[in-house]
């Protein structure tokens, strides 16, 4: 089955304690791209990926860092979690650009205390 | 100015009829543009894109774009109370060479009534 696989699906920690959110699809796009979710404010890119290798900052990359070294994972790092970070990250794929479909993992609910 | 604007609702509209859902949009210049639905706890799934001036029907669902208002709007025939969702609408901004930059609304929330 083609999908976007996030873990974990809810996570809660405490501030300053480093945590890595999982991002892995498997119909070999190109695109992949995080986003948070915050009540009034929509969805809100952090970090996208154009390939392996190519990544750059979205609206909102602060305190996030990402890498790709493979095609199908695009983890999100958190290497010093602050309250205002806690939010709902969804991260997302598209075979190539943004003109097409964007595939949305199931999503994660990060709660840092 | 927000880059991409949505009526936050809630809109209520009752079962069997037309729900309009509306967008308004800064880049003058933009060339994509979608609608998402989003269930309560779950992640967004396209319902509609659309990429010239005009209608763009598929099944009840129909995308408008006036890109001269730069307005794109959803049209929602014979509602049923499983469309009762967020919906998102989400631009390509065309200033980004990249072709990298997508933009989400808010998103309007919407509530079909038995």
């Amino acid at each position: 089955e083609a999908q976007v696989t996030q873990n974990p699906r809810y996570l809660i920690t405490v501030t300053g304690k480093k945590l890595t959110v999982t991002c892995s699809q498997n119909m070999n796009h190109e695109y992949m791209s995080w986003y948070r979710q915050d009540p009034g404010l929509g969805l809100r890119q952090i970090y996208y990926s154009m390939n392996v290798e190519v990544t750059d900052k979205g609206d909102v990359p602060e305190g996030y860092k990402v890498s790709r070294k493979e095609k199908r994972n695009f983890p999100l790092i958190l290497e010093s979690p602050s309250p205002n970070q806690t939010s709902l990250y969804f991260c997302a794929s598209s075979p190539r650009g943004l003109g097409e479909k964007l595939f949305f993992g199931s999503g994660t609910q990060l709660s840092v205390l | 100015q927000k880059e991409v604007e949505q009526n936050s609702g809630p809109l209520s509209v009752p079962e069997g009829a037309i729900a309009s859902l509306n967008c308004t949009y800064s880049d003058r210049v933009s060339q994509s543009f979608f609608w998402y639905r989003q269930y309560s706890g779950k992640s967004p799934e396209l319902i509609m894109s659309i990429y010239s001036n005009g209608d763009k029907e598929d099944g009840r669902f129909t995308a408008q774009l006036n890109k001269a208002s730069q307005y794109v709007s959803l049209l929602i025939r014979d509602s049923q109370p499983s469309d009762s969702a967020t919906y998102l609408c989400a631009v390509r901004l065309a200033m980004y060479s990249s072709a990298s930059k997508i933009i989400f609304g808010s998103g309007t929330r919407l509530s079909i009534r038995p």
